[in-house]
């Protein structure tokens, strides 16, 4: 079965400083990886995916996340943290439906001036 | 207008009335979803359809049902509600590229 594993539920940084945020997984195969950002009373938005290709994924907002397969981590970094980026995060492991896509618990990122 | 929209976005009810949220979507998709989420639980998937003819239970349907009622209608009923129902429900639709859509939520107080 797939599983995804956020293993910080709530995250602190300044803002200017760097974030990573880290997801491990559990897949049979080759995973389909997402990350969403969710803000306050919002639905979810996707970040970023990988499918194949590059180990290194550009998304939207600056952000960046790392496949290693090595380590079955995909980790979303953004080099900057700017206050608007406060909001809940969430991993997913999936196949080509990714209706049916397994969502980790999520981070709770918090920006301090 | 928003892609993928939801109705109502809070209701509030008792326990025993039946409750319908309805999703419509300007995507274009043949897939829709239904998910809900709780506080520190991600999100789990209560039903999925692939097509107007097709509709398949997800990790947690028991207490819920659905009825696609066209390529961009998907609602989500819940026939006698309990309060351990309370919570956000989101509706997504998907292409097949993987990403999915969702809509703004439906927070459901059960009382």
């Amino acid at each position: 079965a797939q599983s995804v594993t956020q293993p910080d539920i709530h995250i602190t940084v300044s803002e200017g400083a760097s974030l990573e945020l880290r997801c491990n997984y559990s897949y049979g195969a080759t995973p389909y990886l997402f990350w969403y950002v969710q803000s306050p009373g919002q639905g979810l938005q996707l970040l970023l995916k990988y499918f194949s290709g590059d180990t290194l994924v550009q998304g939207i907002k600056g952000f960046e996340a790392e496949f290693k397969r090595s380590q079955s981590s995909f980790n979303l970094r953004k080099p900057s943290v700017h206050w608007s980026d406060a909001a809940e995060y969430f991993c997913a492991v999936g196949a080509i439906d990714a209706g049916k896509s397994t969502f980790g618990d999520g981070t709770t990122l918090t920006v301090k001036p | 207008d928003a892609d993928v929209t939801q109705t109502p976005r809070n209701r509030i009810t008792k326990t025993g009335k039946r409750i319908m949220l309805e999703c419509s979507q300007t995507k274009g998709h043949d897939r829709m979803y239904w998910y809900r989420q709780d506080p520190g639980l991600g999100l789990q998937l209560i039903y999925y359809s692939f097509d107007v003819k097709d509709i398949n239970k997800g990790e947690i349907s028991d207490g819920y049902s659905v009825s696609r009622q066209a390529q961009a209608k998907f609602s989500l009923s819940l026939e006698s509600a309990i309060p351990n129902q309370t919570a956000l429900y989101f509706c997504a639709t998907s292409d097949y590229a993987g990403e999915l859509f969702f809509g703004e939520g439906s927070r459901l107080t059960v009382l």
